[in-house]
C-alpha cells in the first residue's frame, strides 16, 4: 500500500537553530517525493522534489531534503530557521492515477 | 509564467444553498487540473482531476461535482451545501500528468457553511 507518515504534527525551534521535519513513505516502486509548505491561510508552494539521482536535494528558500530508500524517509532539513518559516509542511508521494498521497502535515513553530 | 486564479476568495454561505468555485490557468495550454479539499487544520483530501476539456474523473465526490468548460477552467460545484462542506478548497495544476509531473496550487477558497 502507498502511504506517507509524517510522526510530528507539530515542532518547536529557536530562530537560528537547525531544522528537520520527518517524512516515511511506502511505496514498492521508485517514489516520486515532494515537499510542500502552506502559511497561513494561502495555497501550497513546492519546496523541493525528488525522483532520482543525488539523494541530497535543494529547494527554495534554503531548504533541503535527503531521500534514504533504505528508511523509506525523505526527511526535510534547514540550516538556519527564521520566523518567516513558521508554516505548515506537507510531504507528498506521486501515485496512481494523477493522484498525490499526503502525509498530515508538520506545522512548525519558530520562538524567538 | 503560468499564472493560477481561484474564484472567489471566501464564502459564507447556507447550508442548503448551491455552490459554485472557479479555477482558471493561463500561460499554460492543456494542463491537468484538479480539485482538493482541506479541513481546517487537516491534510488534503483530492477530489477530482482532469486532463482534457470536458472530461473529469471523481476521486472522492463529497456530494460535490466539476466540470471543465473550456481548456484554462475548472469549476467545482453542488446543488445544496451541507455542514461538512466547510473548510479550504484548492484547485492546482500539472504539466503533462506524467510520472515525473509536479502539481501545482491556487490561492484557495475558503467556504464557511452555516
Amino acid at each position: 500500500a502507498q502511504s506517507v507518515t509524517q510522526p510530528d504534527a507539530r515542532v518547536t525551534v529557536s530562530e537560528g537553530a537547525s531544522l528537520q521535519l520527518r517524512c516515511k513513505y511506502s511505496y514498492s516502486a521508485t517514489p516520486y517525493l515532494f515537499w510542500y509548505v502552506q502559511y497561513p491561510r494561502q495555497g501550497l508552494q513546492l519546496l523541493l522534489k525528488y525522483y532520482s539521482g543525488d539523494p541530497v536535494v535543494q529547494g527554495v528558500n534554503s531548504f533541503e531534503a535527503e531521500f534514504s530508500k533504505s528508511n523509506s524517509s525523505f526527511h526535510l532539513q534547514k540550516a538556519s530557521v527564521h520566523w518567516s518559516d513558521s508554516a505548515v509542511y506537507f510531504c507528498a508521494l506521486k501515485g496512481s492515477n494523477y493522484q498525490l498521497i499526503w502525509g498530515s502535515g508538520t506545522k512548525l513553530i519558530i520562538k524567538p | 509564467a503560468q499564472t493560477i486564479h481561484q474564484w472567489p476568495v471566501a464564502e459564507i454561505k447556507a447550508v442548503g444553498s448551491p455552490l459554485s468555485l472557479g479555477c482558471t490557468i493561463k500561460g499554460k495550454s492543456s494542463p491537468n487540473l484538479y480539485w482538493y479539499w482541506q479541513a481546517t487544520g487537516g491534510t488534503l483530501q483530492q477530489l477530482f482531476y482532469s486532463i482534457t476539456v470536458g472530461q473529469v474523473e471523481s476521486v472522492v465526490q463529497l456530494n460535490l461535482s466539476a466540470s471543465r468548460p473550456k481548456d484554462d477552467q475548472f469549476i467545482l460545484s453542488t446543488e445544496k451545501l451541507l455542514l461538512s462542506h466547510s473548510g479550504f478548497y484548492l484547485c492546482a495544476w500539472s504539466p503533462t500528468g506524467g510520472y515525473q509531473d509536479t502539481q501545482y496550487f491556487g490561492p484557495g477558497t475558503r467556504l464557511l457553511v452555516l
